[in-house]
């Protein structure tokens, strides 16, 4: 079975750091493109960043880049979200997906929360 | 960055009702949209991506279709299912790959 399962979320304060893990199974990861997709509380989806399979080639949108990094661990089967500077607007579910301009599986989501 | 503009924001609807959801884009995206569906409380699930291709396992009452920067999700006989709220993206090019707003879709 594909699955995705997201971690790392949690409470932290305004300009602290999070690092969200996504472990993957069930496809050979290091084939896909992968994506993290945000969502606030109340709100639509947001697109946030993608790397390629070798992670050559990253992208994010521009109300997190110079902040946030996306990488992967192949061997490891693993996406990762570090996220510095977090702002109060950065507060939302966080999921990663599988795929480059689509996203054919969704993790369940981790949420995040930037408040003091 | 492309924008993408959902239309209606919200619909109301009774179970055999046959439905349109449009999205338009702020600019020619070639047939790179893309329809998910999302429950309250869950991860979306992709319904149709490249505009008309249906996901594997989803049921044949979904389709899509585009005019131009137009872009139609039609659900032919809607089913107590399908009451959720719909997202449109676009993938084409370089990203960031932009959602629609989203509609959310409620029993009349």
């Amino acid at each position: 079975e594909v699955q995705l399962v997201e971690s790392g979320g949690g409470l932290v304060q305004p300009g602290g750091s999070l690092r969200l893990s996504c472990a993957a199974s069930g496809f050979t990861f290091s084939n896909y493109w992968m994506t993290w997709v945000r969502q606030a509380p109340g709100m639509g989806l947001e697109w946030v960043a993608n790397i390629k399979q070798d992670g050559s080639e990253k992208y994010y949108v521009d109300s997190v880049k110079g902040r946030f990094t996306i990488s992967r661990d192949n061997a490891k089967n693993s996406l990762y979200l570090q996220m510095n500077s977090l702002r109060a607007e950065d507060t939302a579910v966080y999921y990663c997906s599988r795929g480059r301009g689509y996203s054919s599986t969704w993790g369940q989501g981790t949420l995040v929360t930037v408040s003091s | 960055d492309i924008q993408m503009t959902q239309s209606p924001s919200s619909l109301s609807a009774s179970v055999g009702d046959r439905v349109t959801i449009t999205c338009r884009a702020s600019q020619s995206i070639s047939s790179y949209l893309n329809w998910y569906q999302q429950k309250p409380g869950k991860a979306p699930k992709l319904l149709i991506y490249a505009t008309s291709s249906l996901q594997s396992g989803v049921p044949s009452r979904f389709s899509g279709s585009e005019s131009g920067t137009d872009f139609t999700l039609t659900i032919s006989s809607l089913q107590p299912e399908d009451f959720a709220t719909y997202y449109c993206q676009q993938s084409y090019s370089t990203p960031p790959y932009t959602f629609g707003q989203g509609t959310k879709l409620e029993i009349k």
